[in-house]
């Protein structure tokens, strides 16, 4: 089974620039999250997707972030323009469904976001 | 507001040395417990998960876990480390009825000396 794909790996932008990031879920996944993980710290979720619907975004700088998962399978995530503060990796994640109690997140490799 | 707290942020053990790495969350209803790890140059992988039932959950390479509800922990342990050990740990907690949002610690790196 393959597994949670990201791309880019590793991105460096300067700060005011604008960068795009492109997930591609475990097939038949309905659930995707988007986590930013600053260096020293765990992972935060920044918007949760069921299918193509948005579950839960309240931590998402919605003055910059955008993401999107228009046919509900891949998403992309969006700042613009970025800020030095965003320099992080950007985790995808995707699972078979939100509310089932025995539901697991399985994670893609990342994007390493450095901004200058 | 839900928080996780791991004790330990950077531990070094020679192998053969037993692991115990401590995690405590905050939430006083019906969790569900996660461990992960990150080898180097690797993505986040799910070590061990505790839904209900057995609070002794058993993982992947030997791992296990504890839950122990009236501490609010799940703490990981290894009888043996192994230099392969190497990596970053996270604990993480989903709560119970939520939309699915993990809960991370902020991480233990654990380097395990040859």
């Amino acid at each position: 089974e393959a597994g949670v794909a990201q791309s880019p790996r590793y991105k460096i932008i300067e700060k005011r620039q604008s960068v795009a990031f492109w997930c591609n879920p475990i097939s038949g996944h309905a659930t995707l999250y988007w986590y930013q993980q600053i260096l020293g710290q765990g992972p935060k979720l920044l918007i949760q997707f069921q299918n193509n619907g948005v579950v839960d975004d309240s931590q998402l700088p919605k003055d910059r972030f955008s993401a999107e998962r228009l046919k509900g399978v891949d998403s992309t995530l969006k700042i613009q323009p970025a800020k030095l503060e965003d320099s992080a990796v950007y985790l995808c994640a995707s699972s078979q469904t939100t509310g089932a109690r025995t539901d697991t997140q399985y994670f893609g490799p990342g994007t390493r976001l450095t901004v200058l | 507001a839900q928080s996780v707290s791991q004790h330990n942020h950077h531990v070094i053990l020679s192998e053969a040395a037993s692991l115990e790495l401590g995690c405590n969350y905050s939430y006083g209803g019906t969790v569900n417990l996660f461990w992960y790890v990150q080898y180097p140059g690797q993505h986040l992988q799910l070590l061990l998960k505790y839904f209900s039932g057995d609070p002794l959950v058993k993982g992947i390479k030997g791992f296990e876990a504890e839950f122990i509800k009236s501490k609010f922990s799940f703490n990981l342990r290894k009888p043996s480390v192994q230099w392969s050990d190497t990596a970053e740990y996270f604990c993480a907690v989903k709560s119970a009825g939520n939309t699915g949002k993990l809960i991370f610690g902020q991480g233990t790196t654990l380097q395990v000396k040859p």
